[in-house]
Parts: structure tokens; C-alpha cells; sequence
């Protein structure tokens, strides 16, 4: 079974750039996850889709963050424009369906984004 | 608002040891709590995951506890192997729609 594909691995981009990454989670899984992890901490939950509707994105900072998952299965996240503190990992991850609490999440390998 | 503390930061021991990780959060009121494991520059890998109703977890050498009443989880991993060096994490999921609260890891250092 394939995993969680995220590409690019790596970014680096100037501040005010614009900057998208890209998730493909694993088939069949109906609910998708991005997170954003700053070095030394744990993963902050950004935004949650259950098929094409968003769940959660309370922690999105919406002035600057956009994401969105067409037809229910890959995502982008975007950033525009960056600002230094946006240097992290953003991982996305997924799991088969919201109420199932035996389902874990299954995390991709993440894209570190460095704004300079 | 829930949030998840894991002490010690960062912790050494030698092969063979066994070893206790810790995790406490303050709202007891969990879905579900679990345990990853993330290696530098990869993703999160999970290693256990209990139940709102279970108080235990068994996989190989590892071993979880669950303690709701006291907020408190333990990660317990016997006759430690160099390969068991990483960061291990515990995130805890809500009622509704499951989001997971991560703590800020333990970094595990296994000495041959």
C-alpha cells in the first residue's frame, strides 16, 4: 500500500514569496490533515478535510494560508505571501474516516520550508 | 483548550536498558491518545493507540498506559536498541472531530 506522497521535500523562498505544496494521501482515505511543526515542537493541526468539506481550520491562519482538496482526494496548501515565521515542516497526513477511534493517522514525509 | 506535556525533553540511556516515557494532558475528556515515533527529516510513524475506554497497549517491546482520571500516559519500551533512537511523541484526539494535540516529543538516545 502506498503511503502519503508530499512533494516538494524541500523550499526555500525570500519573504513575501508565494509558496504551495502539494499532498496525495493514501487511497480511499476520506480524511486529510495539514500540520505545521516548528522546530523543537510538536505538529499544530492547521487544517482538517473530511472528502472536499473542511472539518477544522480554526488554527489556519486564513490572512495568508489557503488549502484546498478537489474532488475529495489531493491538496494543496498554500502560503501568499510568506513571512519569516513560517519556517517549518507542514506535514500532511490522513486516515480512513472521522469516527472510527481505532484509525490512526498516517503522516507523510513532510515538505521543510525555509523563508529567508 | 488541551494540551499535552512530555518530560524529559531529551533522554539517554544505554543498550538494553529498559525505559519510561512520560505524556500528561489537562482535559481528560479524550477520544483517543497516542504514540508516534519520528526520525530526523521524516514523517510521524505510529506506534500505539488507545482507546478512550482501554488502559493499555502491547506492540513488541512497547507497551502504553492510559490513565484518564490522572491525565497521564507512559510509553514503555523494553531492552532498548540503538534502533529505538528517535523522537517519540504523543498527541491526544478530541471528542467530535478527532484533532490530534501533539506534545513536544522526548528525543530518545540509545548508547551502544
Amino acid at each position: 500500500e502506498a503511503g502519503v506522497a508530499q512533494s516538494p521535500r524541500y523550499k526555500i523562498i525570500e519573504k513575501r514569496q508565494s509558496v504551495a505544496f502539494w499532498c496525495n494521501p493514501i487511497s480511499g482515505h476520506a480524511t486529510l490533515y495539514w500540520y505545521q511543526q516548528i522546530l523543537g515542537q510538536g505538529p499544530k493541526l492547521l487544517i482538517q478535510f473530511q472528502n472536499n468539506g473542511v472539518v477544522d481550520d480554526s488554527q489556519l491562519p486564513k490572512d495568508r494560508f489557503s488549502a484546498e482538496r478537489l474532488k475529495g482526494v489531493d491538496s494543496t496548501l498554500k502560503i501568499q505571501p510568506a513571512k519569516l515565521e513560517d519556517s517549518a515542516v507542514y506535514l500532511c497526513a490522513s486516515s480512513l474516516e472521522l469516527g472510527r477511534s481505532t484509525d490512526t493517522q498516517y503522516f507523510g514525509p513532510g515538505t521543510r520550508l525555509t523563508v529567508l | 483548550k488541551q494540551e499535552v506535556t512530555q518530560i524529559p525533553a531529551a533522554l539517554s540511556v544505554p543498550e538494553g536498558e529498559n525505559l519510561v516515557l512520560n505524556c500528561s494532558f489537562t482535559d481528560s475528556a479524550i477520544y483517543n491518545l497516542q504514540w508516534f515515533r519520528q526520525d530526523p527529516g521524516k514523517g510521524l510513524t505510529s506506534l500505539l493507540l488507545i482507546q478512550s475506554s482501554q488502559r493499555e497497549q502491547t506492540s513488541g517491546r512497547l507497551n502504553a498506559s492510559l490513565d484518564k482520571s490522572s491525565g497521564r500516559s507512559t510509553l514503555y519500551i523494553a531492552a532498548s536498541q540503538p534502533g529505538d533512537s528517535a523522537t517519540y511523541l504523543c498527541a491526544v484526539a478530541s471528542w467530535g472531530n478527532e484533532k490530534l494535540t501533539f506534545g513536544t516529543g522526548t528525543r530518545l538516545t540509545i548508547i551502544p
